[in-house]
C-alpha cells in the first residue's frame, strides 16, 4: 500500500539546469519529510529534510518546498551538476520513527 | 557508512534454504532497521528494533524474522528463502525515535535461485 507517491521515475537534466522531483503523501500524521540520495552500490544518505511547520528549506543548491494543504513536497536542485546524478528518494515518517519511502527518481545530469 | 557494516555483502543461495544477514554498528544507536530495495518499490521496511530484544514488524515482514541480543548486532533471517526474496537488503540505524536521521549500511545483495 503506497503511502508516498513520487514522480517522475527518471529525469534527465542538462548541467546548470534545475532538477525537480515531486512527492505526495496520504497520511496527515506524517510530520517529517526527508530526501535521501543514493549512488550506485551505496546505501541511501540523508540529503535534506523538512518539518511541516515551514514551507521551504534550503541547503546550498538543494531546496525542499512543502505544501501542507496539498500534502505535497518537492526537491529542487539548482545548477544541477553531473555529480548530482543519483537516485533520489523522498520519505515520510510519523510516530515510531518508521520511514515510508517513495519509489525513487533516477536523475541523470548531462554535460 | 556511519559505522555500519553488513555481512555478507553478496550471497547466492537456493530456494528453501535458511539465510541470515548480519548488521553490525559501532555507534551505540538504539534503533535499527532492515529494509529491502527492489526496482519500482523503493525501500520497504521489513522489521525494526527499538532496543535489545525489542523488535517489531514492518511493511513486508512475512517470511522474515529478526533478533537483537546485543545493541550492536541486528540479524535478519530468511527462514526458507524464496525467489521473491531476491533483493538488496539495507540495514539502518537511528539514535532516537521520531524525526531523526537514519544512517544506512552498504547493503547486501541476495540472490535466491
Amino acid at each position: 500500500q503506497q503511502q508516498v507517491k513520487q514522480s517522475p521515475q527518471s529525469l534527465i537534466v542538462q548541467k546548470g539546469g534545475i532538477s525537480i522531483i515531486n512527492c505526495a503523501y496520504e497520511n496527515t500524521a506524517f510530520d517529517y519529510f526527508p530526501w535521501y540520495q543514493q549512488f550506485p552500490g551505496k546505501g541511501p544518505a540523508l540529503l535534506i529534510a523538512i518539518r511541516p511547520d515551514v514551507s521551504e528549506k534550503k541547503e546550498g543548491r538543494f531546496t525542499i518546498s512543502f505544501n501542507k494543504s496539498a500534502k505535497q513536497f518537492s526537491l529542487h536542485i539548482m545548477d544541477s551538476q553531473p555529480g548530482d546524478s543519483a537516485t533520489y528518494f523522498c520519505a515520510s515518517t510519523g510516530t515510531a520513527s518508521k520511514l515510508t519511502f517513495g519509489t525513487g527518481t533516477r536523475l541523470q545530469v548531462t554535460l | 557508512d556511519a559505522g555500519i557494516t553488513q555481512s555478507p555483502r553478496h550471497k547466492v543461495t537456493e530456494t528453501g534454504t535458511p539465510v541470515t544477514l548480519r548488521c553490525h554498528q559501532t555507534e551505540n544507536h538504539r534503533y535499527m532497521y532492515w529494509y529491502r530495495q527492489d526496482p519500482g518499490h523503493g525501500l520497504r521496511l521489513i522489521h525494526y528494533s527499538y532496543g535489545v530484544k525489542d523488535t517489531d514488524k514492518g511493511e513486508v515482514s512475512d517470511g522474515y524474522s529478526v533478533s537483537r541480543s546485543k545493541t550492536e548486532d541486528f540479524l535478519l533471517t530468511l527462514e526458507s528463502a524464496t525467489s521473491s526474496q531476491t533483493s538488496v537488503y539495507f540495514c539502518a540505524i537511528s539514535l532516537t525515535s521520531g524525526n531523526n536521521e537514519q544512517f544506512f549500511g552498504p547493503g547486501t545483495r541476495l540472490t535466491v535461485l
